[in-house]
């Protein structure tokens, strides 16, 4: 089946500072998600990208999807301590969408 | 508030007994997948229901099963419990509007085997 691995596994950055996590794909995506997870919760939708290079931005996160749709990258500009938790991409599969996930890049953020 | 609910919330067993996990999925929300989380892991998907019926299954033993309801509440069970099944259940009911099938996730139930 299909897999993606996401890097990097953690990532230790300052307040202020900005923060990217990528997803790679050996085969095309038809979309890709990605969504949130704060410790001790529960993984929370942030976005789906579905067109070769789309790039859609929330605030203070920008979403891209790969021109050749193997690749996305979250990029969160100016991090926040609010931003802590652990960031996932996951491909939609079937016909009524269940979700395979990458491990995530477990985002820790200093005041 | 994803009006995803999950019950119970934390669960202790006993390796080889058996565990029955409840989730209520959204309002409107006729599908219903569960997914497993291993610790410092990504979900898993377990399997999902549409309409009462299993319509997709991944990479699991045949001793987790489940019941989707009339209602689309929906049931995990897994029987001959293993270490190694210790981990944060998920159940997540979806919504697909388009070309974006959005999945709400309950704030999952922590399954400890000992």
């Amino acid at each position: 089946g299909q897999q993606v691995m996401q890097i990097p596994q953690y990532q230790h950055v300052q307040e202020g500072e900005d923060f990217t996590t990528y997803c790679n794909s050996s085969t095309t995506l038809s979309n890709i998600q990605w969504y949130k997870q704060r410790p001790g919760g529960h993984p929370v939708f942030l976005i789906q990208l579905v067109k070769s290079g789309e790039v859609k931005k929330q605030k203070r996160l920008t979403f891209q999807f790969g021109e050749a749709k193997k690749n996305s990258s979250l990029h969160i500009t100016a991090t926040q301590t609010t931003d802590v938790g652990t960031y996932f991409c996951a491909i939609v599969e079937g016909s009524q969408g269940n979700l395979i996930f990458g491990k995530g890049t477990k985002l820790s953020v200093k005041p | 508030e994803t009006g995803v609910t999950q019950s119970p919330t934390h669960l202790i067993k006993t390796r080889g007994q058996q565990v029955t996990l409840r989730c209520s999925s959204q309002s409107g929300h006729n599908t219903v997948s569960w997914y497993q989380q291993a610790l410092g892991q990504g979900p898993q998907f377990i399997f999902q229901y549409y309409r009462e019926e299993e319509n997709g299954r991944g990479n699991f033993p045949p001793r987790f099963s489940g019941l989707q309801f009339p209602n689309y509440s929906s049931e995990l069970n897994v029987n001959a419990l293993e270490l190694d099944d210790s981990a944060l259940y998920l159940c997540a009911s979806s919504l697909v509007v388009g070309a974006i099938a959005e999945a709400f996730f309950g704030q999952g139930t922590r399954l400890t085997v000992v």
